[in-house]
């Protein structure tokens, strides 16, 4: 069966404008959360969504959102982009939210020059 | 102090020796992750474990919930298992929260 597919791979853009990344789960997996990995600060926690609501959120400023489709896929948007925005986005789908292994997709690298 | 702590940062390995990774956390969870990332990011989940211990071929993850630790072992291990290998947990307010993760460089 097909994995996490997430689009595009790579992304590079101006400061100040805005990025949509997409992430489309294991077919029959509800459960999407993303992720931001740099070198300095490691795996970071974006957020999660669960048919179509955010369950958890992390510690970014609002300029991150997101949201997930009612066929689970899901979109995360960072507007205003900043320099440090530079990062890869991983996204992971799994059958719910708790106690379920992930499985992640391949990642966009995004550099904000 | 990190909530999640794992050790070593670095390994090197001759091809076929047993490695162990370690991670011990501060918070109380309801499962703990072990994840594979090879050099250009692909992540793989290894484990998830909320108890005991789990083996898939020469891979072995054992938890200690008491003690708030946990181990990945490697037997015999092969030039392929290089990668970083990382920790992580979910605690019981369900955000997954990752470890630094160790460079491990198999040689033959």
């Amino acid at each position: 069966k097909a994995g996490v597919t997430q689009t595009p791979r790579y992304l590079i853009k101006t400061r100040g404008q805005q990025v949509t990344l997409s992430c489309s789960p294991i077919s029959g997996h509800r459960s999407v959360s993303w992720y931001q990995q740099t070198p300095g600060q490691g795996l970071q926690f974006l957020f999660e969504y669960f048919s179509e609501t955010q369950r958890n959120k992390g510690n970014f400023p609002g300029r991150f959102s997101g949201r997930q489709f009612s066929n689970s896929r899901s979109e995360m948007n960072v507007s205003t982009l900043e320099l440090g925005d530079s990062a890869l986005y991983l996204c992971a789908s799994s059958l719910s939210t708790s106690n379920y292994g992930y499985t992640f997709g391949s990642g966009t690298r995004l550099t904000v020059v | 102090k990190n909530e999640v702590e794992q050790s070593p940062q670095n390994l090197t390995a001759q091809e076929g020796e047993f490695i162990t990774i370690n991670c011990s956390y501060s918070v109380g969870i309801s499962a703990l992750h072990w994840l594979q990332q090879h050099p250009g990011g692909g992540i793989v989940s290894l484990f998830m474990l909320s108890s005991g211990k789990k083996k898939h071929g020469r891979l072995i993850a054992t938890i200690n919930i008491q003690e708030k630790h946990s181990s990945l072992h490697i037997t015999a291990s092969h030039p392929r298992d290089s990668a970083v290998y990382i920790c992580a947990v979910r605690p019981n307010t369900d955000k997954l929260i990752f470890g630094t993760g160790t460079r491990l460089q198999v040689f033959p």
